[in-house]
């Protein structure tokens, strides 16, 4: 059974950094790509990142271009996302998601709460 | 940027409706589309990849539809457990972008 379990999530101070891991378990982790999506409060989605299966490919959404990294570890079937300068409106549940072959995203984990405030 | 607009926001329906949502993108995306459903509180869940490929497991009451700009998707006999938030993505180019999703709800 494919699973993603996000963990990282918390309070943070606007200006402060946080580290998002995704444990992957159920699949061969380094066949695929994969990907950060966030939800606001009440909003929807919105995608944040992507990487490859090699990390040979990356991309992120201009909204967070310079202040968040992607990267993996596939001896470790781990996608992380690392945080820095973080805005008030960072502020969602972050979930990691399989890219499907045709950058469909397949399975999402349940989620975690990143909350930016003073 | 690709622009995904759906609509409409939201519909009320009674069970075993026929309930239709669109999506239209802001440029031809030929059928790099998917529809998510999300339950609240939930991770969002693929029903339809490639316009028109039901994703397995999903029902068959659930199907999609399009091409280019233009893109449905239609639940043919609404089930309870379908009241939920619908989203269209489109996977053309980066950054992907979802639609504002269509919250469908008990008439």
């Amino acid at each position: 059974e494919v699973q993603l379990v996000e963990s990282g999530g918390g309070l943070v101070q606007p200006g402060g950094s946080l580290r998002l891991s995704c444990a992957a378990s159920g699949f061969t982790f380094s066949s695929y790509s994969m990907n950060w999506v966030r939800q606001a409060p009440g909003k929807g989605l919105e995608w944040v990142s992507y990487i490859s299966s090699s990390s040979s490919t990356i991309y992120y959404a201009d909204s967070v271009k310079g202040r968040f990294t992607i990267s993996r570890d596939n001896a470790k079937n781990s996608l992380y996302l690392q945080m820095n300068s973080l805005r008030d409106e960072d502020t969602a549940v972050y979930y990691c998601a399989r890219d499907q072959e045709l950058s469909f995203f397949d399975y999402w984990g349940q989620g975690t709460l990143v909350t930016v405030s003073s | 940027d690709i622009q995904m607009t759906q609509s409409p926001s939201s519909v009320s329906a009674s069970v075993g409706d026929r309930v239709t949502i669109t999506c239209r993108a802001s440029q031809g995306i030929s059928s790099w589309l998917a529809w998510y459903q999300q339950k609240p509180g939930k991770a969002p869940k693929l029903l339809i990849y490639a316009a028109s490929s039901l994703q397995s497991g999903v029902p068959s009451r659930f199907s999609g539809s399009g091409s280019g700009t233009d893109f449905t998707l239609t639940i043919s006999s609404l089930q309870p457990e379908d009241f939920a938030t619908y989203y269209c993505q489109q996977a053309n180019s980066f950054p992907q972008t979802f639609g504002q999703g269509t919250k469908v709800e008990i008439k």
